[in-house]
């Protein structure tokens, strides 16, 4: 089984709706992410989680919001979608316990498409 | 913020060459991941290597910390590498924690 899972994988909305994205993990991590890809670009940071009392805004927040439900999960919500959110998600975690190793590992993305 | 530049953003190769990728980076760093997204969209994780040399099959990689540059190896490539590759980096000054990636090179390897 996938260590971090994103569900939906495929999804299209129309503008003004409102969507969350869904992250879980089972690796255990303290930390969670969440990112977004346009075409043809590398990911840039939207929010991100080091435990389920902390959150904070990433590069591109404006339009997005997320919780924290429990460590292993993390949400991500679009109030009022609109067609530039078009784009592929991808929840990430790693691991801080001390380790100095600050590997961050990608579950398989959701491909949101906003009509 | 942190720049991340790969290079070259394109390539197109034929089966069996080795290729040289690489990724430069504007400050100190704590972490460097290189990733491979296939066809399909998913990430898959190549190499944790804020420095040092690491190896995995026809895949290498090395990281100048120093000198803020990392390079990825793949020799005898298969179709199966084609994909984009990304260079992502942690800067180590403090901030957002969230990696920062390059915009990846593009690598087709022809049957």
């Amino acid at each position: 089984d996938a260590d971090v899972t994103q569900t939906p994988r495929n999804r299209i909305t129309k503008t003004g709706k409102r969507i969350m994205l869904e992250c879980s993990q089972t690796k255990g991590h303290d930390r969670m992410y969440w990112y977004r890809q346009d075409p043809g670009l590398g990911l840039r940071l939207i929010y991100y989680s080091f435990d389920v009392k902390d959150i904070n805004k990433g590069e591109i927040s404006d339009g997005y919001s997320v919780s924290r439900q429990a460590q292993a999960k993390f949400s991500l919500s679009l109030e009022s979608a609109i067609p530039n959110q078009t784009a592929l998600y991808f929840c990430a975690t790693s691991d801080h316990a001390g380790t100095g190793i600050h590997e961050q590992y990608f579950g398989p993305g959701t491909r949101l498409t906003v009509t | 913020g942190i720049q991340v530049e790969q290079s070259p953003p394109d390539l197109i190769l034929q089966e069996g060459a080795n290729s040289t990728l690489r990724c430069n980076f504007s400050d100190s760093v704590n972490n460097l991941q290189w990733f491979h997204q296939n066809p399909w969209g998913q990430l898959i994780n190549l190499f944790y290597i804020p420095s040092g040399t690491k190896q995995n099959g026809r895949l290498s990689a090395t990281t100048v910390a120093t000198e803020r540059y990392s390079l990825l190896y793949i020799s005898s490539s298969q179709t199966t590498d084609s994909g984009v590759y990304f260079c992502a980096v942690l800067y180590s000054g403090g901030g957002a924690d969230g990696l920062t990636f390059g915009k990846g090179t593009h690598l087709i390897i022809q049957p």
